[in-house]
């Protein structure tokens, strides 16, 4: 069957250090990676994406590196911030079939200073 | 200057009434979404409009009926509603001739059934 998830538990850090979330996937083939912020109360922000053939990109303090042997795709925030603590959405973009975004669950991320 | 917006962001009915939520985004984009996010908070794709021309239809009961009356519109208009049906619904557009396929996602619209 088809699954994506991601760390189910939530990630507690201290500020300043690096956070790494995971998002892995079975049985999709999806042609690019997306991860979106969800903070409580409001929708998703998109933060970044990443194609298939892409094996690392970059924005700011965020990394994003996508394996499509081992099906994973970790996110990372370095320098963290007690500003970065919200829920994090990884979602495969299933360009066929008109575009779909097929969302994880979340990680929930606490940033404490 | 809201790109993404729904109303109501709140709704509180009871079972087996008729409802409706609007979305509008000032976006310029082709394609627009509906979402549904449950208790466990996963989200889920329900349909999506290209230039007013539905294109996905996910495994929805026919109680939902999608309606997009321009590019910038798509209401979700809900009859019958269960005690199932309580959750966050966000409506989302893209630009799907972008290659990116980023979405927007509105506010959010709450809706509990009694």
């Amino acid at each position: 069957s088809q699954k994506i998830e991601q760390n189910s538990e939530a990630l507690n850090i201290q500020e300043g250090k690096t956070a790494t979330l995971t998002c892995n996937y079975t049985n999709y083939s999806p042609a690019y990676l997306q991860w979106y912020r969800q903070d409580p109360g409001r929708g998703p922000v998109f933060l970044l994406l990443i194609r298939e053939n892409e094996k690392e990109k970059r924005k700011e303090r965020l990394k994003v590196t996508f394996d499509t042997t081992l099906k994973q795709s970790l996110f990372h925030i370095t320098a963290s911030q007690p500003a970065d603590s919200a829920t994090y959405l990884c979602a495969l973009d299933m360009r066929s079939g008109g575009n779909k975004l097929v969302f994880g669950a979340g990680t929930i991320l606490r940033v404490k200073s | 200057d809201t790109a993404v917006s729904q109303t109501p962001k709140y709704l509180v009915t009871q079972m087996g009434n008729d409802k409706s939520i609007k979305c509008e985004q000032n976006l310029g984009h082709d394609t627009m979404y509906w979402y549904k996010q449950d208790s466990k908070k996963f989200l889920k794709i329900m349909f999506s409009y290209n230039n007013k021309e539905l294109i996905i239809n996910e495994t929805v009961p026919n109680r939902f009926s999608p309606k997009s009356p321009d590019k910038a519109h798509l209401n979700l208009h809900i009859n019958s509603l269960e005690l199932g049906d309580s959750a966050v619904y966000f409506c989302a557009s893209s630009r799907r001739t972008s290659g990116y396929n980023e979405q927007f996602f509105g506010p959010g619209t709450r809706l509990t059934v009694l």
